[in-house]
This record gives C-alpha cells, structure tokens and sequence, in this order.
C-alpha cells in the first residue's frame, strides 16, 4: 500500500536554529498537508498545499513557517527560527483527487533545546 | 466545518463490537463524516468516511442516522491492536476542495483481553 515518508523520524535542534521537515507524498496525490501535535495535545491544523501554492493556513503558520515542493517529489516544511514551543510532533499528509481521507505518515518528533 | 462531539473514553472486550458515536448536529448538506484514529503517537489513520449512505470497508462500518446529526462507527471484531484514540470529522469533501479538517479531542478506545 502506498505510504507518506517523512524525515527525519527525531529532530533535535537549538533555540532559535531553521529546521527543515521533509515529506515524500503518496506520488500521484494532489493535495498536501502539514499538521502537528503538542505532547498531550490536540492534532492541529497548520497549512494546506494544493496546485503549487498554499490553499489555506492556520494562524499557528506564521511567517516562521514555510513550504516547498521543489521537485515535484518532496514536500518541506520549513521553520526559520525555532522556538521552544514549536516542540511537537509534525505529521505530513496528502489526497488524491478523488478525494477520500488523508494519508498521513508517521510524524517527524521535532525537539527544540 | 461542523463541530463533533465525542465521549472521552470507552472500553471494549477483545472480539466483541465496538460502537464508537458522534454527533454532529450542525452538519451541512455538502460534509462527509470521516473517521481517522491515532495508535499511541502515530500519525492519524484513515478508516472510512460517508456522506449520507452506510458505509463499510475493511477495517469498520459506519452508519449515519437518516438525518445525519449523528453516526457510529463499528469495528466488528475489536483487538487489542484497536486501542487508539478515534476521531471523527466532518468536512466538504469533492476534488476542488483542499481543506483542513479539525482534529477534537476524539475517543480513547481501550480494547481490554
């Protein structure tokens, strides 16, 4: 069964560094999603990504965040400068044109220092 | 989208059914009722999903009442693998429309021997 990859499985990283999360969709998926999860907290919304621009963000997705699909293959979400709080799981997911429910893939542990 | 309500928590015998319910009260005309669950820190599952019609697939059956207000998802044959928290969501669903779906706080399911 197809599958979402994302890397790295565990990111650790300092105050105030950029981190890069990476995401390889389901190939001939259309539609894109980042999400992340707080230890003990709800699975939050942060940005949708459809036709090569963001389709709707959240107001967690300020301008420390960003997302790419540079190669038609990836899809990044990039944090410029991280802060405490943006310690989290980070849960990528894509849809395919028949729309359906999501695939996610198994998360990306994000802890800042 | 709609809001869901769900109880917190529920337990279920090994090989008995487990009847998950959700109310959606406010749901519109055009929302589809997905259910998704999360095993420990995993990214969300997708189980199934429907709009007006009862649904079964391979892992669960979902029965929406006549007025749509509310559903019940029903794992038939629950194992121990089944304990997760379970979400339900509704949200428009059709192949122009990347939108979010909000994650609540769902139900633990504990599935005991």
């Amino acid at each position: 069964e197809p599958e979402v990859t994302q890397t790295p499985s565990h990111q650790v990283t300092q105050m105030g560094q950029e981190v890069i999360l990476r995401c390889v969709p389901i190939s001939n998926h259309l539609y894109f999603y980042w999400y992340r999860q707080i230890l003990g907290q709800k699975v939050e919304f942060l940005v949708s990504f459809y036709n090569n621009e963001i389709s709707e963000k959240s107001e967690i997705f300020d301008d420390q965040f960003s997302v790419e699909r540079p190669d038609g293959s990836n899809f990044t979400l990039k944090i410029r400068s991280t802060k405490l709080e943006d310690s989290a799981m980070y849960f990528c997911g894509s849809l395919g044109w028949r729309g359906g429910g999501y695939t996610f893939g198994s998360g990306t542990r994000l802890t800042v220092v | 989208d709609a809001k869901t309500t769900q109880p917190p928590s529920m337990d279920c015998a090994e090989g008995r059914a487990a009847n998950l319910p959700c109310n959606h009260s406010t749901i519109s005309g055009n929302e589809y009722v997905y259910w998704y669950r999360q095993i420990h820190s995993q990214g969300p599952q997708y189980i199934i999903h429907g709009l007006k019609n009862n649904e079964t697939n391979e892992m669960a059956s979902l029965i929406i009442t006549e007025d749509r207000k509310s559903s019940t998802l029903i794992l038939p044959h629950a194992t121990l693998r089944d304990t997760a928290v379970y979400y339900c969501i509704v949200r428009v669903s059709d192949n122009t429309n990347a939108g979010k779906s909000t994650f609540g706080d769902g139900t633990t399911l504990t599935v005991k021997p």
